[in-house]
């Protein structure tokens, strides 16, 4: 299976950056990083991918270490409304249409005003 | 926002009761998913389907069917509701974005009790 690790929750302070950090050992050359979030009462969101080199976009950056075998999500200044709970996934291709996430229990970011 | 909406939103029904949950894309997106999420489980994938009238299953699929006779629908069916199955279900869509990679965007979900 394709399993990450992650803390349990973790807080922060608004206007702070979070750094939100993910192992993943048993990643393959191929496997890529995705991260997902989940706000209260709603389906989850992408927030961001990368396979090697680190990622920028407007929600979010991605760090991922040069062995791949852990990643950091970053979020450069936490508002309220990024309280959420973040999964660290990394798909595995097994081939040909078999592309699938596996989704771990997260990590819940509470964000204190 | 993606186009996929998700039918019933809840639902209640009795144990041993037929029970069909509909996922419906307006992106014409290849790809589509069904996942539960149950406290302290995260979310668990059921079936998937990588086009029309093909389908796999996923880590948690004993109990349940689904069926995609267009791009646009995926059913998901439990034959005979058991108070197990009472979750949250999510669909989701993707497209496919180059050596696997892509963006999956979820429904908003619908919340079944089998009592």
């Amino acid at each position: 299976d394709a399993k990450t690790t992650q803390p349990n929750s973790m807080e922060s302070n608004e206007e702070e950056p979070v750094h939100l950090p993910c192992n993943h050992s048993t990643i393959s050359g191929t496997d890529y990083i995705h991260w997902y979030r989940q706000l209260p009462s709603q389906g989850p969101e992408y927030v961001i991918h990368g396979l090697t080199s680190n990622v920028n976009n407007r929600m979010a950056s991605l760090a991922i270490a040069e062995d791949r075998k852990s990643s950091t999500l970053i979020l450069h200044r936490a508002t309220l409304r990024d309280a959420a709970v973040y999964y660290c996934i990394h798909g595995v291709n097994s081939g040909g249409s078999n592309y699938k996430l596996t989704f771990g229990k997260g990590t819940l970011l509470t964000v204190n005003p | 926002d993606a186009g996929i909406t998700q039918s019933p939103r809840h639902k209640v029904t009795e144990t041993g009761t037929p029970v069909t949950l509909r996922c419906h894309q307006t992106e014409n997106h290849r790809y589509m998913y069904w996942y539960r999420q149950d406290p302290g489980h995260g979310l668990r994938l059921i079936h998937y389907s990588y086009g029309v009238k093909d389908t796999d299953k996923g880590e948690v699929s004993d109990g349940y069917s689904v069926s995609r006779s267009k791009t646009e629908d995926f059913l998901l069916t439990l034959e005979s509701a058991t108070s197990s199955q009472t979750s949250v279900y999510f669909c989701a869509i993707s497209g496919w974005g180059g050596q696997g990679a892509y963006e999956q965007y979820f429904g908003p979900g619908t919340r079944l009790t089998v009592t």
